[in-house]
Formats: C-alpha cells, sequence, structure tokens
C-alpha cells in the first residue's frame, strides 16, 4: 500500500530561481491537494485539482506560483522567482471517492530559499 | 481565517488519558470536525472526526458538546509514541470537495 509521495523531500535553492515539486497521490485517488505550512504554523489550502481539472485556488497562490495535473494523476507544483518568504514545507494530500473526504498527507518537501 | 483554537502546548504522563481540547464557536450546522496530528517533520496523519455524535475509534475518541462549540479529542491511554502536535479541524465545503482550515495546534507531550 503505498501511500502519498511527494519529491524532493528537501530542497535549498537561492533567491530568484524556480523550484518545481512533484506530489504522486494515492493511485485511486482523483482528488489531491497542496498546502503550505510556515514554522509553527498550521498548515494552510493553496489550491485542489480534481482529476486534471484545477477547481480552487487560495489567494494565498501569487501569480509565481502554478500548479498543475496533467491526466490527472501526478502533480506539480512550480513557483517562479523565489522568494525568502517562500520558505516552508509544501504539504500534498490526496482524498477518494465521494463520500470519503479524509485527505492523506504526503511527507511533504521542505523549501529553504537564500 | 483559523475556525479553531486550541492551547498552545500540553503535558501527559504515559498511560494517562490525554484530553485536548478546541473550541470552533463559528462552525456551521453542515461542517464536521477533524482531527490530525503531526509528528515532527512529517505530514499530517488522520485520526478521527465528526459532526455532531461522539465517535471512537481504535486510536481516539472524540466528544463534540451539543451546541456543537468545541469538542475534545481523547487518547485513552498516551504512549511515548504520541508525542505530536495534534490539529482540530473543521472541513468546509468548496468547489466539489471540502477543504481543511486548520488551527496552530496543540503541541502534545508524553512525559515517562
Amino acid at each position: 500500500d503505498t501511500g502519498v509521495s511527494q519529491n524532493p523531500r528537501h530542497k535549498i535553492t537561492k533567491r530568484g530561481q524556480n523550484v518545481t515539486f512533484r506530489c504522486d497521490p494515492i493511485s485511486e485517488h482523483n482528488r489531491l491537494y497542496w498546502y503550505r505550512q510556515t514554522l509553527g504554523q498550521g498548515p494552510e489550502f493553496l489550491t485542489y485539482f480534481q482529476n486534471e481539472a484545477q477547481l480552487e485556488k487560495s489567494r494565498l497562490l501569487s501569480d509565481r506560483f502554478s500548479a498543475e495535473r496533467p491526466k490527472g494523476s501526478f502533480s506539480t507544483l512550480e513557483i517562479q522567482r523565489t522568494e525568502q518568504g517562500d520558505s516552508a514545507m509544501y504539504l500534498c494530500a490526496s482524498s477518494g471517492i465521494a463520500g470519503a473526504y479524509e485527505q492523506y498527507f504526503g511527507p511533504g518537501t521542505r523549501l529553504t530559499v537564500t | 481565517d483559523a475556525k479553531t483554537t486550541q492551547p498552545t502546548s500540553m503535558d501527559c504522563a504515559e498511560g494517562r488519558a490525554a484530553n485536548l481540547p478546541c473550541n470552533h464557536s463559528t462552525i456551521s450546522g453542515n461542517e464536521y470536525v477533524y482531527w490530525y496530528r503531526q509528528i515532527h517533520s512529517q505530514g499530517p496523519q488522520y485520526i478521527i472526526h465528526g459532526l455532531k455524535n461522539n465517535e471512537t475509534n481504535e486510536m481516539a475518541s472524540l466528544i463534540i458538546t451539543e451546541d456543537r462549540k468545541s469538542s475534545t479529542l481523547i487518547l485513552p491511554h498516551a504512549t511515548l509514541r504520541d508525542t505530536a502536535v495534534y490539529y482540530c479541524i473543521v472541513r468546509v465545503a468548496t468547489s466539489g470537495t471540502y477543504k481543511y482550515i486548520f488551527g496552530t495546534g496543540t503541541r502534545l507531550k508524553v512525559l515517562a
């Protein structure tokens, strides 16, 4: 039984560089979520996909952020022109069929922008 | 926009029950309460959820007040491995699914 996986687990980048993270959800799950968690805070919702359609984006997701889920399987989150304020843990979660909405979280990608 | 408030931290002796309170006074009638925990550097792990009835599973019990303005998560026999940050979450409907509104969580330390 494979859970949600995320790669890389850690990323250190210099300010101004672009970074991309990948999330592989549980295989039968059609819903996929991205959250951001800063130190000492709970996770904050960023965006959500149902299959390949991106149905909601938080106002936290500035125009430097873009997320995709081609073919409704894995998802990528790209941050362009990174800033120090982007340093955080980026969490991916997935959930399954209607009526079973528990979200299963991956281990996260910790981004450090220097 | 947090919908929940929790104490920042709590201690519990190993083997004793841990009772973690949560206030969610602005919860709407169809919004569920979920509890997750997060052990250092891992993703949040699902524990239990409920709407208005008390719930129990193999990990914990959830007691929700009749007015639904607060709830308590009970770990019946805490172990050292239960040391974690516990999040009380309100699940809100959005665009064909639900999203979680996390609070800042309670850091539970189980003491030997």
